[in-house]
């Protein structure tokens, strides 16, 4: 059983380009969660998500960020016209339905802006 | 409002040493706390998870304790090694399933 898989494991922007992180769950694990690290930084939560549903998206920016888990393929992390403050390391974890399971992190996007 | 905090920032010592990390959170309604290892530019490893029902969990050299009443939880390292040298990171879980995390501890272990 694979683990959390996510990538690409680095990406490099310029300023107003587009940013979309991708993470795949491991199999059989139908909730996903993105974290991210700014450098200096501790870990922040920004959404949690179900298949086909959003279900705190609270740590998430007002703007230009969202954040989808359809019904099949990986759940993406999309940033739109990206600034140097995005700069970041992105994490992904999923956990299984059942909610006394744990929640298991992928290896990470490092974010570079231009 | 979850607030995690871990004492020290930093800490250097020489190999063979014992240690102890510190975790404090400000919300006992706790659901589970782990410990992490982040090693520089890399990923996360989860090392230890204590359900709040549990007051300790070990794996190894590595124990941690929980004492959700008072907010705390301890990492101790037994004869520590180079290879230990990295970022310790405390996460607490609230019930909405969120992790709330602490600043980390830079930890190096001196040959």
């Amino acid at each position: 059983n694979a683990g959390v898989m996510q990538n690409p494991r680095h990406l490099v922007r310029r300023r107003g380009q587009e940013a979309r992180l991708r993470c795949s769950p491991m199999k059989g694990h139908s909730h996903v969660y993105w974290y991210r690290q700014l450098p200096e930084e501790g870990l922040k939560f920004m959404v949690y998500l179900q298949k086909e549903n959003i279900i705190d998206e609270s740590g998430m920016p007002k703007e230009r960020f969202s954040a989808e888990f359809p019904k099949e393929g990986p759940s993406i992390l999309r940033i739109q016209q990206v600034v140097r403050g995005d700069s970041a390391a992105y994490f992904c974890a999923s956990s299984p339905p059942k909610s006394t399971d744990t929640q298991y992190f992928g290896p990470g996007t490092r974010l570079t802006v231009l | 409002k979850q607030e995690v905090t871990q004492i020290p920032a930093a800490l250097s010592v020489p190999e063979g040493e014992n240690l102890v990390l510190n975790c404090s959170f400000t919300d006992s309604a706790i659901y589970n706390l782990q410990w992490f290892r982040q090693d520089p530019g890399k990923g996360l490893t989860s090392l230890l998870l204590i359900q709040s029902s549990q007051r300790e969990q070990t794996s190894g050299r590595l124990n941690a304790s929980l004492d959700k009443s008072s907010g705390r939880s301890t990492l101790y390292i037994a004869a520590s090694q180079p290879g230990d040298s990295a970022t310790y990171l405390c996460a607490v879980e609230n019930h909405n399933r969120k992790l709330i995390w602490g600043l980390g501890t830079s930890l190096a272990v001196n040959p």
